[in-house]
């Protein structure tokens, strides 16, 4: 069965330290591993999207790792910030390029930073 | 501002009414999603459509009935709601369907059913 396994459930850091979230997924074939942030209330808003052939991509301080040999991908945040307090959701796709792209959730990993 | 506009934003519905969401992308996508986000639990994909025809139906109860006259809009009527049917219900699109294509989500319209 596919599915995407996130760890921890959730998350409290101090303000201005470091982070890593990790996402385990048994989905095949493998297409593509993408992260999202969502604010409490709001729609999830894409952080990165990484295809097989990548293993970091990084976007502002937010850089996302992928081993699709173990299947593991890690989102690491640097210099963490108040907003960055949301819930991260990966997500991974099971479609290589032709017909209707099926993506697999993951239940998401809800960081706290504290002032 | 994500591209994707959602409404009502909040909307609390007796179990015997009928209402509807609405959803509108200025994209320019081709594809248009319902989701439904329930606490705890990942995001479940209701229905798509491709170029304004539907393409999935995960197997989604009738009492939710989407419809989407043109690739711009999608909508979502709702009837006969049971009290499990309380999420946040979210819209999306992407340009294609097909792999690689980044889904951009609406901010969700929170569906309180008592």
């Amino acid at each position: 069965k596919n599915q995407v396994e996130q760890s921890p459930q959730s998350l409290i850091i101090l303000e201005g330290k470091n982070c890593t979230l990790q996402c385990n997924y048994t989905v095949s074939p493998f297409s593509n591993l993408r992260w999202y942030k969502q604010d409490t209330g709001r729609g999830p808003v894409s952080l990165t999207i990484m295809t097989f052939s990548e293993n970091t991509k990084s976007n502002g301080r937010y850089t996302a790792t992928l081993d699709a040999d173990t299947k593991q991908s890690s989102l690491h945040i640097t210099a963490s910030q108040l907003s960055d307090s949301a819930s991260y959701i990966c997500v991974v796709s099971d479609n290589m390029n032709t017909g209707f792209q099926k993506l697999v959730f993951g239940t998401g990993t809800r960081l706290l930073v504290s002032p | 501002e994500t591209g994707v506009t959602q409404t009502p934003r909040h909307l609390v519905m007796g179990m015997t009414n009928k209402k509807s969401l609405k959803c509108e992308q200025h994209l320019g996508h081709n594809a248009m999603y319902w989701y439904k986000q329930s606490a705890k639990k990942p995001l479940e994909l209701m229905f798509v459509y491709n170029f304004k025809e539907q393409t999935e139906n995960n197997s989604v109860p009738s009492r939710f009935s989407p419809e989407c006259p043109n690739s711009s809009h999608l909508f979502l009527h709702l009837h006969t709601l049971q009290p499990e049917d309380s999420a946040l219900y979210l819209c999306a699109s992407s340009p294609g369907v097909g792999g690689g294509n980044t889904i951009y989500f609406g901010e969700g319209s929170w569906l309180t059913v008592v």
